[in-house]
């Protein structure tokens, strides 16, 4: 799995953007950038993923670079609830299933009231 | 959905006793499944790999006879900290997966507190 680069930690103002970056810069063709998040005393909860084209779905936004060096996963309106350390994965997802997902430190995200 | 119940969610038990931790996929069926272990302010470290009708995988620095994996079933792995110390006390969290559509499903986690 490609190594992954990000900040430890991030604020953002409650109602508004976070936009968490995550730095990827030996990503290979075949893989996949996922996003999970762990809320306080949880187990990890899945976000987004995407190979090149950028995603959206409920929960979130995920914007990859043309040269998929680097990504970014926007919570557009970030709530309290959005407090959490969110996990950037690289992986090719046809071993899923058979192989864990390696996590890294990640980014904690505190959203300020 | 892809749903993975883990219980309980916290135990305490005294030092010296044993612990069993059950993990189960609710709406599917995996052959596969996945212990993590996290400490206070780090990242999930994973134990072991469990597979259905056969021994499971441990990572270096696991030690096997203390954290006994069971998975019996498709849809039922255990693992059991045998001989619990103070220092097993940890957040244990299980894992698997439907399929690559579905990715990975987390349960809830077990808060264990040895004393």
């Amino acid at each position: 799995d490609a190594k992954t680069t990000q900040p430890p930690s991030m604020d953002c103002a409650e109602g508004r953007a976070a936009n968490l970056p995550c730095n990827h810069s030996t990503i290979s063709g075949n893989e996949y950038v996922y996003w999970y998040r762990q809320i306080h005393s949880q187990g990890p909860q899945y976000i987004i993923h995407g190979l090149k084209n950028n995603e959206t779905n409920e929960m979130a936004s995920l914007i990859i670079t043309e040269d998929r060096k680097s990504s970014t996963l926007i919570l557009p309106h970030a709530t309290l609830r959005d407090t959490a350390v969110y996990y950037c994965i690289v992986r090719v997802p046809l071993d899923t299933g058979r192989r864990a997902l390696t996590f890294g430190s990640g980014t904690r995200l505190q959203v300020q009231p | 959905g892809a749903v993975v119940s883990q219980h309980p969610s916290r135990v305490i038990c005294k030092s010296g006793t044993s612990v069993k931790i059950e993990c189960r996929s609710l709406d599917f069926q995996a052959t596969t499944m996945f212990w993590y272990r996290q400490f206070p302010k780090q990242s999930l470290m994973l134990m072991a790999t469990s597979n259905e009708g056969s021994k499971a995988t441990y990572e270096q620095g696991v030690e096997k006879d203390k954290f006994l994996i069971n998975h019996a079933s498709l849809t039922l792995s255990t693992l059991t900290v045998t001989s619990a110390h103070p220092e097993d006390s940890s957040f244990y969290i299980c894992s698997a997966s439907r399929d690559s559509h579905y990715g990975y499903t987390f349960g809830s986690g077990t808060r264990l507190t040895v004393v």
